[in-house]
């Protein structure tokens, strides 16, 4: 079974700065793939940025990088020059390969940015 | 067009109500996924279509009845529903490629209130 760890329930982070989200993640598998939704407060679930357990360099998307440390199991999300509307519910997730088409999500991060 | 779009937004329903939940999305994807999303929670799969087929099924109760009538339309049927089935309906769907590494992209969902 696969599980995500968010250990950070809300963070509070000043506008401009950068800010690193945290996530964990447990699987016995060896091909995955790790991903980051945006919540706004509207409900719909934006895609961020995608890492996969064979990519050697980490993803970058814009202002959007994922710090991936295969070894720890950790694929935590940096959001650089944080704005206003950055302010939303951060979820990591997982998904196991060869043919599961089944995503896995942590309990999420509610992220608000102070003017 | 990465869209996927999802009616109605909100929809209040008696328990003894008939109800639909329609989600509609052009990019040619051949799986779609029901998610429910109780507040301040992760998203929790429900059901999972690939290629117009069921292919999971999380022991969602009878009274939730999905449909996949072709690969761009997704429904979901609702009957004697409880007061606690009140949540967000989330409508997704992603390319199937057999390895995962696939995004899936989320409609804005509907606000279910049973009353």
């Amino acid at each position: 079974a696969q599980k995500i760890t968010q250990t950070q329930p809300g963070m509070f982070v000043q506008e401009k700065e950068a800010v690193t989200l945290d996530c964990t993640y447990d699987t016995s598998d060896q091909s995955y793939g790790l991903f980051w939704y945006k919540q706004p407060s509207s409900g719909e679930m934006i895609f961020l940025i995608y890492q996969g357990s064979y990519d050697e360099q980490n993803a970058t998307e814009g202002r959007y990088s994922l710090n991936f440390q295969k070894a720890r199991k950790s694929a935590n999300l940096v959001i650089s020059a944080s704005q206003l509307g950055d302010s939303a519910m951060y979820f990591c997730a997982m998904r196991v390969n060869f043919g599961n088409e089944k995503l896995t999500f942590g309990t999420g991060t509610r992220l608000t940015i102070i003017p | 067009d990465t869209e996927v779009t999802q009616t109605p937004k909100h929809l209040v329903m008696g328990m003894t109500n008939k109800k639909s939940l329609k989600c509609e999305q052009h990019m040619g994807h051949r799986a779609m996924y029901w998610y429910k999303q109780k507040a301040k929670k992760p998203p929790e799969l429900m059901f999972v279509y690939s290629y117009e087929k069921l292919s999971i099924n999380e022991s969602v109760p009878s009274r939730f009845s999905p449909e996949c009538p072709n690969s761009s339309l997704l429904n979901l049927h609702l009957h004697a529903l409880q007061p606690e089935d009140s949540a967000l309906y989330l409508c997704a769907s992603s390319r199937m490629t057999g390895t995962g590494n696939t995004e899936a992209f989320f409609g804005q969902g509907t606000r279910l209130t049973v009353v």
